[in-house]
């Protein structure tokens, strides 16, 4: 069965370092999200992505993040000055049609990848 | 976006059914139903999802009252590996968690 695939599982980094988190999605999917968790809290919404560009991000999404799809596979999510705050699980989704209701066709689900966790030091 | 209410918490003894509800009285037209469920730390998984019309898959059933204000979801015969947290979302675009629902499945 196809998966989404997110790398590393696991970061440790240094308060104010670049980090990237990787994903491949679905290979025929067109939407792309990016969610955190922090410990303990809930799943939270930070950016989606498609036709290679940002459709809509959160508030959560601010100038140090950004995200790209540099090569047509991977998906990937850069935090330019880590803080300590960003310590949480990042997930990855993709999705083939989007939402149902404006394209009119009952596509199903968003496929989650099992989450990169960053620890910031 | 429609806001959901769930139980924060529910026990279910392994083998019964699961009934997990919730309440989404502002739910408009064109807005489906949609249930996620995580485990531990793991990503969302996707159970099922609604419009109208009840559904049924491999891993549970969703029933929609018809005025939509509110939903059932039916695992039938619950495992240990289905203690998770359940989410109930309204989805307009992306999907918005809230903090669903903690199902405890005991022996």
């Amino acid at each position: 069965e196809p998966e989404v695939t997110q790398t590393p599982s696991h970061q440790v980094t240094q308060m104010g370092q670049e980090v990237i988190l990787r994903c491949v999605p679905i290979s025929n999917h067109l939407y792309f999200y990016w969610y955190r968790q922090i410990l303990g809290q809930k799943v939270e919404f930070l950016v989606s992505f498609y036709n290679n560009e940002i459709s809509e991000k959160s508030e959560i999404f601010d100038d140090q993040f950004s995200v790209e799809r540099p090569d047509g596979s991977n998906f990937t999510l850069k935090i330019r000055s880590t803080k300590l705050e960003d310590s949480a699980m990042y997930f990855c989704a993709s999705t083939l049609w989007g939402y149902p209701g404006r394209t009119g066709i009952n596509t199903g689900e968003l496929f989650f990848g099992e989450g990169s966790r960053l620890t910031v030091l | 976006d429609a806001k959901t209410t769930q139980p924060p918490s529910m026990d279910c003894a392994e083998g019964r059914a699961a009934n997990l509800p919730c309440n989404h009285s502002t739910i408009s037209g064109n807005e489906y139903v949609y249930w996620y469920r995580q485990i531990h730390s793991q990503g969302p998984q996707y159970i099922i999802h609604g419009l109208k019309n009840n559904e049924t898959n491999e891993m549970a059933s969703l029933i929609i009252t018809e005025d939509r204000k509110s939903s059932t979801l039916i695992l039938p015969h619950a495992t240990l590996r289905d203690t998770a947290v359940y989410y109930c979302i309204v989805r307009t675009d992306k999907l918005i968690f809230g903090t669903g629902t903690r199902l405890q499945v005991f022996p």
